[in-house]
């Protein structure tokens, strides 16, 4: 069974501090997406790593993707209370000879000023 | 381009009763889907297609019936509305399964009684 498990579920952090949220996977794509979804609102595309040893960076946030490890890790740095929302990565697998996007299940980050 | 769109935003409806969940691309993606969230459980699969004229199942299809007769439409029907089919369901599209950059809708908020 394929699985995608991401920790922490939830992180309460201050404004100015790091963090990073790391995402474990059990197939052997080398395909990883970051999602971002506000409270209340839809998904929203961040970042795709196609390549083991991909890193993209977009303002605080930045990506990276070890394929060999089988762990994405998603790095904030110095938070602001903008970045408040709930993370989802996802990996490109088969499952029972579909072709599928597993999910895993979030984490939920909210930043405190 | 509108990207997804969906309609309804909001519905309730009674158990047994039956409707439809409009789901419209304009960026002739190829791989359309069908998510259901609840809260702590994540995204969840329902049904997908890869093309027109193509639909499969997802992890969770029981109870909901899909097609694909053009490109740019994937409506998702319920069929015999139940309380456990209260949800917040997400249609999404992406390019082609190899590259499954996802682009989601606004979603609908499905209550059921």
């Amino acid at each position: 069974e394929l699985k995608v498990e991401q920790n922490p579920l939830f992180l309460s952090m201050q404004e100015g501090k790091n963090y990073t949220i790391y995402c474990n996977y059990s197939t052997t794509s080398d395909r990883l997406y970051w999602y971002r979804q506000d409270p209340g609102k839809s998904l929203e595309s961040l970042f795709v790593l196609l390549s083991n040893g991909a890193v993209k960076q977009e303002g605080r946030l930045m990506a990276s993707l070890d394929t060999k490890a089988r762990l994405s890790t998603l790095h904030i740095t110095a938070a602001v209370h903008d970045l408040s929302a709930t993370y989802f990565c996802a990996v490109d697998g088969f499952e029972d000879s579909n072709y599928q996007l597993i999910w895993g299940a979030g984490t939920k980050l909210i930043i405190k000023p | 381009n509108a990207g997804v769109t969906q309609t309804p935003k909001f519905q309730v409806l009674k158990t047994g009763q039956s409707m439809t969940l409009q789901c419209a691309q304009d960026m002739n993606h190829e791989y359309m889907s069908w998510y259901r969230q609840d809260p702590g459980m994540g995204l969840r699969l329902i049904h997908y297609s890869v093309g027109a004229g193509i639909t499969d199942q997802g992890e969770v299809p029981n109870g909901y019936n899909v097609s694909r007769s053009t490109t740019e439409d994937f409506p998702l029907r319920l069929l015999s509305a139940a309380p456990s089919q209260t949800s917040v369901y997400f249609c999404a599209s992406s390019y082609d399964p190899s590259y499954n950059e996802q682009f989601f809708g606004p979603g609908t908020r499905l209550t059921v009684l």
